[in-house]
């Protein structure tokens, strides 16, 4: 069975720190892809990052950086000098080999930046 | 093009009504999906097509159905409306390569 597990539920961070979103993905899939969405307070989801599972390189833009760690099934999401526009709940999602609009999402960590 | 469009916006029913949430897309995208969003939780599939004609349950298939007649079409039935039902829904499309998915704005579904 596949599951996703965002352990963070709530962060809170001031302004120009760096904050980092942990995900973890159970599979038994050997292809996989890993996906990242914002859900700002307006409600639409905002696609961030496809990964698939043969791709291992840490992947940076600009203020968001993403390590994937196959060997602990993690693909954490970085944001560096966070701002008050991230503020937002991230979803953490995983899809098998085809079919990849099923998704199996993460319950989501919401993000909150103090100015 | 519009992407993924989604009618209504917002809706309150009365337990045991009945309604249909709208998706079209304009992409000619073969698969498409419906997800439920419950209050604080992630996104979970209701059902799915992989072309006009095909439809197949997902994780949470119980109170409600699809149809899929058109390419460009999915719409959404509820029969008899339920206070569980309450939820925003997400109607997808992807492309052919499958390296994008979009998403439309989501359904606001209040049932009281």
């Amino acid at each position: 069975a596949q599951k996703v597990t965002q352990a963070q539920t709530e962060i809170s961070v001031v302004e120009k720190e760096d904050v980092t979103l942990d995900c973890v993905y159970e599979t038994r899939d050997t292809t996989y892809y890993l996906f990242w969405y914002k859900q700002p307070p307006s409600g639409e989801l905002v696609f961030l990052i496809r990964r698939n599972s043969f791709d291992e390189q840490n992947e940076i833009s600009g203020r968001y950086s993403w390590n994937f760690q196959k060997s602990t099934s993690s693909f954490n999401f970085t944001i560096t000098a966070s701002q008050v526009v991230d503020s937002a709940v991230y979803f953490c999602a995983l899809s098998g080999p085809s079919n990849t609009g099923k998704l199996i999402f993460g319950q989501g960590t919401t993000l909150q930046v103090k100015p | 093009n519009a992407g993924v469009t989604q009618t209504p916006k917002f809706r309150i029913l009365k337990i045991g009504q009945s309604m249909t949430l709208q998706c079209t897309q304009d992409m000619n995208h073969n698969y498409m999906y419906w997800y439920r969003q419950d209050p604080g939780m992630g996104l979970k599939l209701i059902y799915y097509s992989v072309g006009a004609g095909i439809t197949d349950k997902g994780e949470v298939p119980n109170g409600y159905n699809v149809s899929r007649s058109t390419t460009e079409d999915f719409p959404l039935r509820l029969e008899l409306a339920a206070p569980s039902q309450t939820s925003v829904y997400f109607c997808a499309s992807i492309n052919r390569s499958g390296n994008t998915i979009y998403f439309g704005e989501g359904s606001w579904l209040t049932v009281v």
